[in-house]
Protein backbone atom coordinates (compact mmCIF):
# COMPACT_ATOMS: atom_id res chain seq x y z
CA UNK A 1 0.00 0.00 0.00
CA UNK A 2 1.17 3.76 -0.85
CA UNK A 3 2.17 6.14 1.64
CA UNK A 4 -1.56 8.97 2.36
CA UNK A 5 -0.59 11.80 0.74
CA UNK A 6 -0.37 14.91 3.42
CA UNK A 7 1.05 18.54 2.16
CA UNK A 8 4.87 18.73 3.05
CA UNK A 9 4.31 22.05 5.32
CA UNK A 10 1.56 24.18 6.71
CA UNK A 11 1.89 27.45 8.73
CA UNK A 12 0.15 29.57 10.90
CA UNK A 13 0.12 32.45 13.42
CA UNK A 14 -0.86 31.99 16.80
CA UNK A 15 -4.93 32.32 17.72
CA UNK A 16 -5.42 31.26 14.03
CA UNK A 17 -6.70 28.09 12.53
CA UNK A 18 -4.79 25.21 9.83
CA UNK A 19 -6.17 22.79 8.39
CA UNK A 20 -3.92 19.31 7.13
CA UNK A 21 -5.43 17.19 4.57
CA UNK A 22 -4.70 13.54 3.96
CA UNK A 23 -5.36 11.81 0.53
CA UNK A 24 -5.85 8.30 0.40
CA UNK A 25 -8.22 6.03 -1.32
CA UNK A 26 -11.44 3.84 -1.10
CA UNK A 27 -9.24 1.14 -0.03
CA UNK A 28 -7.98 3.45 3.23
CA UNK A 29 -9.58 6.41 3.59
CA UNK A 30 -12.44 6.54 2.22
CA UNK A 31 -13.64 2.85 2.64
CA UNK A 32 -13.52 2.89 6.62
CA UNK A 33 -14.17 5.38 9.14
CA UNK A 34 -10.55 4.36 10.76
CA UNK A 35 -8.57 7.50 10.56
CA UNK A 36 -6.23 8.91 13.30
CA UNK A 37 -3.37 11.66 13.45
CA UNK A 38 -0.67 11.88 15.31
CA UNK A 39 1.52 14.72 16.48
CA UNK A 40 5.61 13.96 16.62
CA UNK A 41 7.93 16.57 18.05
CA UNK A 42 11.56 16.38 17.37
CA UNK A 43 13.33 13.57 18.79
CA UNK A 44 10.41 12.06 20.44
CA UNK A 45 7.54 9.28 19.73
CA UNK A 46 4.28 10.27 18.00
CA UNK A 47 1.30 11.06 20.23
CA UNK A 48 -2.47 9.96 19.26
CA UNK A 49 -4.42 13.25 18.88
CA UNK A 50 -7.91 11.56 17.02
CA UNK A 51 -8.92 8.60 16.19
CA UNK A 52 -11.72 7.14 14.18
CA UNK A 53 -11.99 9.96 11.78
CA UNK A 54 -12.94 12.62 14.71
CA UNK A 55 -12.60 11.44 18.25
CA UNK A 56 -10.09 12.98 20.59
CA UNK A 57 -8.23 10.51 23.34
CA UNK A 58 -8.76 11.68 26.48
CA UNK A 59 -6.35 14.74 27.79
CA UNK A 60 -6.28 16.16 24.19
CA UNK A 61 -7.46 19.97 23.45
CA UNK A 62 -10.64 20.46 21.57
CA UNK A 63 -8.68 22.83 19.25
CA UNK A 64 -7.90 20.04 17.42
CA UNK A 65 -10.71 18.09 15.50
CA UNK A 66 -10.64 15.68 12.42
CA UNK A 67 -13.20 15.13 9.87
CA UNK A 68 -13.49 12.90 6.68
CA UNK A 69 -14.82 13.57 3.02
CA UNK A 70 -14.60 10.56 0.52
CA UNK A 71 -11.32 10.04 0.35
CA UNK A 72 -9.93 12.60 1.95
CA UNK A 73 -9.41 13.41 5.78
CA UNK A 74 -8.64 16.50 8.01
CA UNK A 75 -6.84 17.90 10.94
CA UNK A 76 -8.00 21.25 11.93
CA UNK A 77 -5.57 22.47 15.04
CA UNK A 78 -7.59 26.04 15.95
CA UNK A 79 -6.30 28.43 17.83
CA UNK A 80 -3.38 27.50 16.97
CA UNK A 81 -0.34 27.76 19.95
CA UNK A 82 3.64 27.29 20.43
CA UNK A 83 3.75 24.25 21.88
CA UNK A 84 1.38 23.18 18.06
CA UNK A 85 4.52 23.29 16.01
CA UNK A 86 5.41 19.43 15.46
CA UNK A 87 5.47 16.68 12.52
CA UNK A 88 1.85 15.67 12.25
CA UNK A 89 0.93 12.49 10.92
CA UNK A 90 -2.33 10.64 9.50
CA UNK A 91 -2.92 7.44 9.59
CA UNK A 92 -5.34 4.65 8.25
CA UNK A 93 -5.93 1.56 10.37
CA UNK A 94 -8.23 -0.36 8.88
CA UNK A 95 -6.37 -4.09 9.47
CA UNK A 96 -3.01 -3.13 8.36
CA UNK A 97 -1.44 0.54 8.62
CA UNK A 98 -1.17 3.08 6.33
CA UNK A 99 0.90 6.28 7.33
CA UNK A 100 0.59 9.50 5.69
CA UNK A 101 3.86 11.53 4.22
CA UNK A 102 3.46 13.86 7.24
CA UNK A 103 3.13 17.52 7.69
CA UNK A 104 5.08 20.06 9.14
CA UNK A 105 3.39 22.84 11.04
CA UNK A 106 4.92 26.06 11.96
CA UNK A 107 3.65 28.65 14.32
CA UNK A 108 4.65 31.82 12.74
CA UNK B 1 2.12 3.54 34.84
CA UNK B 2 1.90 1.82 31.47
CA UNK B 3 6.54 2.12 29.97
CA UNK B 4 7.64 0.30 26.82
CA UNK B 5 11.36 0.57 27.06
CA UNK B 6 13.79 -0.19 24.53
CA UNK B 7 17.44 -1.93 23.98
CA UNK B 8 19.69 0.76 23.10
CA UNK B 9 21.25 2.03 19.27
CA UNK B 10 22.86 -0.24 16.98
CA UNK B 11 25.22 -0.13 14.16
CA UNK B 12 24.81 -3.11 11.84
CA UNK B 13 27.07 -3.81 8.66
CA UNK B 14 24.80 -4.77 5.37
CA UNK B 15 23.42 -8.22 5.41
CA UNK B 16 24.03 -8.61 8.86
CA UNK B 17 20.54 -8.82 11.60
CA UNK B 18 19.67 -6.89 14.66
CA UNK B 19 17.09 -7.99 17.08
CA UNK B 20 15.40 -4.96 19.01
CA UNK B 21 13.80 -5.58 22.75
CA UNK B 22 10.92 -3.82 23.85
CA UNK B 23 10.04 -4.38 27.58
CA UNK B 24 6.56 -3.96 29.14
CA UNK B 25 5.47 -2.70 32.41
CA UNK B 26 2.40 -1.52 33.88
CA UNK B 27 0.12 -3.44 32.27
CA UNK B 28 -0.66 -7.12 31.45
CA UNK B 29 1.87 -8.09 28.55
CA UNK B 30 -0.46 -10.72 27.14
CA UNK B 31 -3.28 -8.58 27.45
CA UNK B 32 -2.63 -6.35 24.34
CA UNK B 33 -1.00 -7.22 21.24
CA UNK B 34 2.60 -5.25 20.33
CA UNK B 35 3.61 -3.57 17.30
CA UNK B 36 6.32 -2.58 15.85
CA UNK B 37 6.81 1.11 13.61
CA UNK B 38 9.77 2.50 11.77
CA UNK B 39 10.88 6.09 10.72
CA UNK B 40 13.96 6.39 8.40
CA UNK B 41 15.39 10.17 9.22
CA UNK B 42 13.34 12.96 8.26
CA UNK B 43 11.17 10.54 6.87
CA UNK B 44 7.41 9.38 7.74
CA UNK B 45 6.32 6.28 9.83
CA UNK B 46 6.02 2.81 8.72
CA UNK B 47 4.09 -0.04 9.90
CA UNK B 48 6.00 -3.04 10.05
CA UNK B 49 3.09 -5.85 12.16
CA UNK B 50 2.19 -7.34 15.05
CA UNK B 51 2.53 -9.99 17.20
CA UNK B 52 0.03 -11.38 19.77
CA UNK B 53 1.90 -11.99 23.02
CA UNK B 54 -0.91 -14.59 24.43
CA UNK B 55 -0.36 -16.94 21.61
CA UNK B 56 2.82 -15.73 19.57
CA UNK B 57 0.70 -15.62 15.88
CA UNK B 58 1.97 -12.62 13.94
CA UNK B 59 1.17 -10.88 11.08
CA UNK B 60 3.62 -8.76 9.40
CA UNK B 61 3.18 -5.89 6.48
CA UNK B 62 3.61 -7.68 2.75
CA UNK B 63 7.06 -5.41 2.69
CA UNK B 64 8.61 -6.89 5.59
CA UNK B 65 7.05 -10.69 5.31
CA UNK B 66 10.82 -12.52 4.83
CA UNK B 67 12.90 -10.56 6.70
CA UNK B 68 10.98 -9.75 9.75
CA UNK B 69 11.04 -11.81 13.11
CA UNK B 70 8.61 -10.76 15.78
CA UNK B 71 8.82 -13.02 19.06
CA UNK B 72 8.21 -12.53 22.68
CA UNK B 73 8.66 -13.49 26.33
CA UNK B 74 6.22 -13.21 28.40
CA UNK B 75 8.36 -14.37 31.41
CA UNK B 76 9.89 -10.98 31.38
CA UNK B 77 6.95 -9.30 29.51
CA UNK B 78 9.35 -8.61 26.50
CA UNK B 79 8.62 -8.33 23.19
CA UNK B 80 11.35 -8.97 20.24
CA UNK B 81 11.89 -7.37 16.21
CA UNK B 82 14.35 -9.48 14.18
CA UNK B 83 15.49 -7.60 10.91
CA UNK B 84 17.39 -10.12 9.12
CA UNK B 85 19.60 -8.77 6.04
CA UNK B 86 19.80 -5.27 6.36
CA UNK B 87 20.14 -3.00 3.91
CA UNK B 88 21.38 0.86 3.94
CA UNK B 89 17.49 1.96 3.63
CA UNK B 90 16.35 -0.14 6.97
CA UNK B 91 18.63 2.73 8.86
CA UNK B 92 15.60 3.81 11.10
CA UNK B 93 14.68 4.23 14.71
CA UNK B 94 12.39 1.60 15.36
CA UNK B 95 9.71 1.75 17.92
CA UNK B 96 7.11 -0.76 19.59
CA UNK B 97 3.80 0.89 20.45
CA UNK B 98 0.80 -0.99 22.21
CA UNK B 99 -2.90 -0.40 20.75
CA UNK B 100 -4.77 2.40 22.01
CA UNK B 101 -7.27 0.38 24.98
CA UNK B 102 -10.51 0.95 22.76
CA UNK B 103 -8.90 -0.38 19.29
CA UNK B 104 -8.99 -3.92 18.08
CA UNK B 105 -6.15 -5.03 18.78
CA UNK B 106 -4.70 -5.93 15.36
CA UNK B 107 -5.48 -2.26 14.47
CA UNK B 108 -2.47 0.13 14.32
CA UNK B 109 -4.07 2.38 16.49
CA UNK B 110 -1.23 3.70 19.37
CA UNK B 111 -1.53 5.36 22.58
CA UNK B 112 1.74 3.94 24.40
CA UNK B 113 5.17 4.13 22.10
CA UNK B 114 8.67 3.51 23.53
CA UNK B 115 11.31 5.71 23.36
CA UNK B 116 12.46 4.24 20.02
CA UNK B 117 15.76 2.51 18.84
CA UNK B 118 17.90 3.66 15.85
CA UNK B 119 19.62 1.14 13.81
CA UNK B 120 22.37 2.41 11.56
CA UNK B 121 23.36 0.17 8.90
CA UNK B 122 26.41 1.15 7.63
CA UNK B 123 29.62 -0.53 5.97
Amino acid sequence: QSALTQPRSVSGSPGQSVTISCTGTSSDVGGYNYVSWYQQHPGKAPKLMIYDVSKRPSGVPDRFSGSKSGNTASLTISGLQAEDEADYYCCSYAGSGVFGTGTKVTVL
Amino acid sequence: QVQLVQSGAEVKKPGASVKVSCKASGYTFTGYYMHWVRQAPGQGLEWMGWINPNSGGTNYAQKFQGRVTMTRDTSISTAYMELNRLRSDDTAVYYCARPYIVAAPADPLFDYWGQGTLVTVSS
